[in-house]
């Protein structure tokens, strides 16, 4: 149990699916972030929430929405996703906001097909 | 820009054998520097962290690093691996004090451990 959980595990969608990524922290922190995992290249930082703002946007395709209804939870809004977007998608929470130590989900496993 | 740089990609070492992985980073300060492992299919879990003081922080699973300022650098260590430690590391430098992007966590490629038994 890691205080941040991740669902679905896997997700399987075609290009034209709309589907969503949810992630719930228990540890009452106060920063989430989406990361992608792809192979071969370092972890790539998405988005940044921090007291429920968005703080960051690292040039991510509008095809990747995110949404942070409050402290707690995460969502990653997918829609008309392309091959390249198959990768594990992590989620993470830290107390103290970005730079400091932060706690990972399992992820989910996305795969477009 | 700030960078992190894992030289190795994959280490095999014997079971029992000492384990060292190389970290280096490019910063303008010193930043707060992490070391997570990741086994496969799942998220990562953090070893150990720095953040001032003693330059030598002992981490979970018997791991330590090293914070050598002159050299930049950032090594995990463990003296006796087991095969359970079979999994990929990353080093990741952050600095909360900067108030903008620049501070955000910044991972290595991973460096992927074997261990032979």
């Amino acid at each position: 149990e890691t205080g941040v959980t991740q669902t679905p595990r896997h997700l399987v969608m075609g290009m034209t699916n709309k589907k969503s990524l949810k992630c719930e922290q228990h540890l009452g922190h106060n920063a989430m972030y989406w990361y992608k995992q792809s192979a071969k290249k370092p972890l790539e930082l998405m988005f940044v929430y921090n007291f429920k703002e968005q703080t960051e946007n690292n040039s991510v395709p509008s095809r990747f929405s995110p949404e942070c209804p409050n402290s707690s939870h995460l969502f990653l809004h997918l829609h008309t996703l392309q091959p390249e977007d198959s990768a594990l998608y992590l989620c993470a929470s830290s107390q103290e906001g970005p730079g400091t130590e932060a706690f990972f989900g399992q992820g989910t496993r996305l795969t477009v097909v | 820009a700030q960078s992190v740089t894992q030289p190795d990609i994959h280490i095999t070492v014997s079971e029992g054998a000492s384990l060292e992985l190389r970290c280096n980073y490019s910063y303008g300060a010193t930043p707060y520097l992490f070391w997570y492992v990741q086994s496969p299919g799942q998220g990562l879990q953090l070893l150990l962290k720095y953040f001032s003081g003693d330059t030598l922080v002992q981490g979970i699973k018997g791991f330590e690093a090293e914070f050598k300022r002159s050299q930049s650098s950032f090594n995990l260590r463990k003296p006796s691996v087991h095969w359970s430690d079979a999994a990929e590391y990353f080093c990741a430098v952050g600095d909360p004090l900067d108030g903008g992007s620049q501070g955000n966590l910044i991972f290595g490629k991973g460096t992927k451990l074997s261990v032979k038994p």
